[in-house]
């Protein structure tokens, strides 16, 4: 089955430096990967996505790369602001239709 | 706004007591995903339903827990003599087709469940 890892658990940066945050899948059939930010006492919600046909995509400050042949997939975020400060999730398709999440990436932007 | 929408957001309830938790998925989609998630923990799946079937309940307990989306009306997730251990946040999500395929899934803002 699919196992989707994410480092590191932790990550504190000053604001205006930059995050990354990495995930690796098991399940090279997989073509799909979001990622989604938790803010505290709220849903996940989906900040950027990439598929199998595209090594790299950017929306302004965020950006996320993805290596098929290693299977993993990082999420860049540059500039950082104090809003940036979230618990950060990876995911990937697994079997039918159900996503696996990585374990969260808890971001503090210090200011 | 026709985003995913559950209820309630909070829940108390009694050891023994059953729960239950509502999703309406967004407009137009019929994949539904239940999710749990413990304090400070990540995202477990439990459940993915189309209308009216279930279709990967591996995530879910084997007992005291059952999920639905019927033709009509929300998608619901019942609890059964609910234990302290229940306590977390539910989430729903939705998605216009299969996941696999690479449609996004959207997350409501999730129901918690307090067990006292």
């Amino acid at each position: 089955g699919e196992n989707v890892e994410q480092h590191p658990s932790t990550l504190s940066v000053q604001e205006g430096d930059s995050a990354v945050i990495k995930c690796t899948y098991s399940d090279s059939a997989s073509n799909y990967f979001p990622w989604y930010k938790q803010e505290l006492g709220k849903g996940p919600q989906l900040i950027i996505d990439i598929r199998s046909n595209v090594g790299e995509k950017k929306d302004q400050r965020i950006a996320v790369t993805l290596n098929k042949t290693a299977k993993h997939f990082s999420l860049h975020i540059t500039e950082t602001q104090p809003e940036d400060s979230a618990v950060y999730f990876c995911a990937a398709p697994f079997s039918i239709d159900q996503f696996y999440f990585g374990t969260g990436t808890s971001l503090t932007v210090i200011p | 706004n026709a985003g995913v929408m559950q209820n309630p957001r909070h829940l108390v309830r009694r050891r023994g007591q059953e729960a239950r938790l509502r999703c309406s998925p967004m407009k137009g989609h019929s994949h539904v995903y239940w999710y749990r998630q413990l304090p400070e923990e990540g995202l477990k799946f439990m459940v993915y339903l189309q209308k009216e079937n279930i279709i990967d309940e591996s995530g879910m307990p084997k007992e005291r827990f059952s999920a639905e989306f019927p033709k009509e009306g929300p998608s619901i997730l019942r609890i059964q003599q609910v234990v302290r251990g229940d306590s977390a946040a539910y989430f729903c999500a939705s998605s216009l087709n299969s996941g696999r395929t690479g449609n996004t899934i959207y997350f409501g803002e999730g129901s918690w469940l307090t067990v006292v």
